[in-house]
């Protein structure tokens, strides 16, 4: 059965340090997201990208992340300059359009100490 | 927005008992809701999902409801067992913008043997 695979399964960074999280969606599907989830809390939506462009974000979104698709495969999302607050376990997820099931990445742990 | 509450926050069972778990939403555009069962560290995962032009759905020992009307839907599991212990979330969709999911707080279910 395909799945979103996401890369790396856990990451230790520096405070002030870029990460970049990687996601490899089920190849027919055409929206992409990444959520984020706080251990403990639910899942909070960070963005979704169709078409190659960001399609919607949220306020946690800000300026120091930002997604990208470089190639037909793979799914990025990049935070510039971590915070500990950053510290979360991020999701990747893929589906085909509106209100079809969302699939979920395994997820990458970010701690930053 | 879309804001999606979820009760209870925690909920104990007898194996072999009925569990209830009850979600509003407040965006009349939604039109899907699902649910997902997260075991600890895990990704969350799908058991049952229900579109808005139906009224109930069900899965084996697993029901969903949604009353448009009032904006809430719920979860019915049957006949417990151990292995349902998890946390659950409800989630509806925001198709304006990217159909992003809106999660609810969760809810522990402890099923006790």
């Amino acid at each position: 059965e395909p799945e979103v695979t996401q890369t790396p399964s856990h990451q230790v960074t520096q405070m002030g340090q870029e990460v970049i999280l990687r996601c490899v969606p089920i190849s027919n599907h055409l929206y992409f997201y990444w959520y984020r989830q706080i251990l403990g809390q639910k899942v909070e939506f960070l963005v979704s990208f169709y078409n190659n462009e960001i399609s919607e974000k949220s306020e946690i979104f800000d300026d120091q992340f930002s997604v990208e698709r470089p190639d037909g495969s793979n799914f990025t999302l990049k935070i510039r300059s971590t915070k500990l607050e950053d510290s979360a376990m991020y999701f990747c997820a893929s589906n085909t359009g509106e209100n079809t099931e969302a699939f979920f990445g395994q997820g990458t742990r970010l701690t930053v100490v | 927005g879309e804001n999606v509450e979820q009760h209870p926050s925690t909920l104990s069972v007898q194996e072999g008992d009925s569990a209830v778990i009850k979600c509003t939403y407040s965006d009349s555009a939604s039109n899907y809701f699902p649910w997902y069962k997260q075991e600890l560290g895990k990704r969350p995962q799908l058991i049952i999902d229900i579109r808005s032009n139906v009224g109930e759905k069900k899965d084996q020992r697993i029901a969903v409801t949604l009353n448009k009307t009032a904006k809430h839907f719920s979860l019915h599991i049957t006949e417990t067992q151990p292995e349902d212990s998890a946390v659950y979330f409800c989630a509806a969709n925001v198709p304006e913008y990217g159909n992003k999911l809106v999660f609810g707080a969760g809810t522990i279910l402890r099923v006790k043997s």
